[in-house]
């Protein structure tokens, strides 16, 4: 099974400020074939299922603000949101989809 | 527009059985692999298992075999969980999702149901 680990565990940024997300997975989810990476990011908000923000690694889901990217490659990854609003307030999980599903254990983000 | 309803939760005693539903609409319920994914209170997103888009295909998280069953019935755009033997460790929200693409078994999750709740006490 492919462990995703995410760092930090929680992380309080100032209202304008860079918010940077890392999750690493066990083995490299880069297939080969297609040069994708399997990786996917939400958001969850309290009481509220969680959202898609990013799959493929880097694509970002219509609608979605592009102050939120993705990037990273095989084993490490990285979401930034580049410039942090208060609705941006939430807990942040990776999901990797190459073998099975395995989310990471998620990063809650607050204001400083 | 696309939306997932899931019921059947509730509080149930350890050892019983219970059904969870998940309703679709706004799309082609036929086309698309489905999921379940749990979150204890608190905690964060387990993955229960898939259902391909015709039903033929199942997979489970290997710590669900044998409790759990997966299945759909696509006339009636509803996806299904069965959980047997509850003990406490199944207290959790209970969301369906769809795959994010119609071709695929086996990636992104959009949209999520808004969850049912189980609570598993005596």
């Amino acid at each position: 099974d492919i462990v995703m680990t995410q760092s930090p565990d929680s992380l309080a940024v100032s209202l304008g400020e860079r918010a940077t997300i890392h999750c690493k997975s066990s083995q490299s989810i880069l297939y080969s074939s297609n040069n994708k990476n399997y990786l996917a990011w939400y958001q969850q908000k309290p009481g509220q299922p969680p959202k898609l923000l990013i799959y493929w690694a880097s694509t970002r889901e219509s609608g979605v603000p592009d102050r939120f990217s993705g990037s990273g490659s095989g084993t490490d990854f990285t979401l930034t949101i580049s410039s942090l609003q208060a609705e941006d307030v939430a807990v942040y999980y990776c999901q990797q989809y190459y073998s099975t599903l395995s989310f990471g254990q998620g990063t809650k983000l607050e204001i400083k | 527009q696309v939306q997932l309803v899931e019921s059947g939760g509730g509080v149930v005693q350890p050892g019983r059985s219970l059904r969870l539903s998940c309703a679709a609409s706004g799309f082609t319920f036929s086309n698309y692999a489905m999921h379940w994914v749990r979150q204890a209170p608190g905690k964060g997103l387990e993955w229960l298992a898939l259902i391909s888009y015709d039903g033929s295909n199942k997979y489970y998280a290997d710590s669900m075999k044998g409790r759990f069953t997966i299945s759909r019935d696509n006339s009636k755009n509803t996806l299904y969980l069965q959980i047997n033997s509850l003990t406490i460790e199944d207290t959790a929200v209970y969301y369906c999702a769809r795959v994010g693409a119609s071709s695929w078994s086996w990636a992104w999750l959009d949209p999520w149901g808004q969850g049912t709740l189980v609570t598993v006490s005596s």
